[in-house]
């Protein structure tokens, strides 16, 4: 498998444009993770998904953040309209559907807002 | 609500130094700790993790990590740190009857000076 996918891995945009982040979790995995890492505030978890289904969005900043997985190879991230302050390096990680188990991690994407 | 402290935000070493990164988390029930490490530019990894039995544990490239019930803490250690240990350490702390959620600490900054 080639482990948890990230596209883009980098994104210019400008302040109040639409950004659209994606993730294809490993195969079988049941459990997806956004992730926002900023120096200020580490590692934060903005939502995650059980077999498709959204179980915490307490994370997610505000409106303008937005989670959709609309079958199991496959989520987004969206950010309408994005803000400066919105730059961040954002991971998608996956697991197994089971307790106890590693997540695997995505090489992030890189977002920049102007 | 749970967390993750890391006491060291950044430490600097030189090669061969013993390393000592502290990790504490609240929560009274059962509990699975994971140590992630993030090379520079790269995304993160598993470096070890405890879910039962040995509370010494011993991960990749002679990292070690003691669980401490009594104190809630779950340290990572290795005797002799190596320039290509640079990088960035996350501890995370995976709680029984929390769905699968997982809450990771704001990593401590590891430089190894050659």
């Amino acid at each position: 498998d080639a482990g948890v996918i990230q596209s883009p891995r980098h994104e210019v945009t400008e302040m109040g444009q639409e950004v659209t982040l994606r993730c294809k979790p490993i195969s079988g995995h049941d459990y997806l993770f956004w992730y926002r890492q900023t120096m200020m505030r580490g590692l934060e978890l903005l939502i995650y998904f059980n077999n498709n289904v959204p179980i915490d969005d307490s994370g997610m900043p505000e409106d303008r953040f937005s989670a959709k997985m609309p079958n199991a190879s496959f989520s987004t991230l969206k950010i309408q309209p994005s803000e400066p302050r919105d730059s961040a390096v954002y991971f998608c990680a996956s697991t197994l559907d089971a307790d106890y188990n590693e997540q695997f991690f995505g090489p992030g994407t890189r977002l920049t807002v102007l | 609500a749970q967390s993750v402290s890391q006491h060291n935000h950044h430490v600097i070493l030189s090669e061969a130094a013993s390393l000592e990164l502290g990790c504490n988390y609240s929560y009274g029930g059962t509990v699975n700790l994971f140590w992630y490490v993030q090379y520079p530019g790269q995304h993160l990894q598993l470096l070890l993790k405890y879910f039962s039995g040995d509370p010494l544990v011993k991960g990749i490239k002679g990292f070690e990590a003691e669980f401490i019930k009594s104190k809630f803490s779950f340290n990572l250690r290795k005797p002799s740190v190596q320039w290509s240990d640079t990088a960035e350490y996350f501890c995370a702390v995976n709680a029984a009857n929390t769905g699968n959620q997982f809450y990771f600490g704001t990593g401590t900054s590891l430089t190894v000076i050659p």
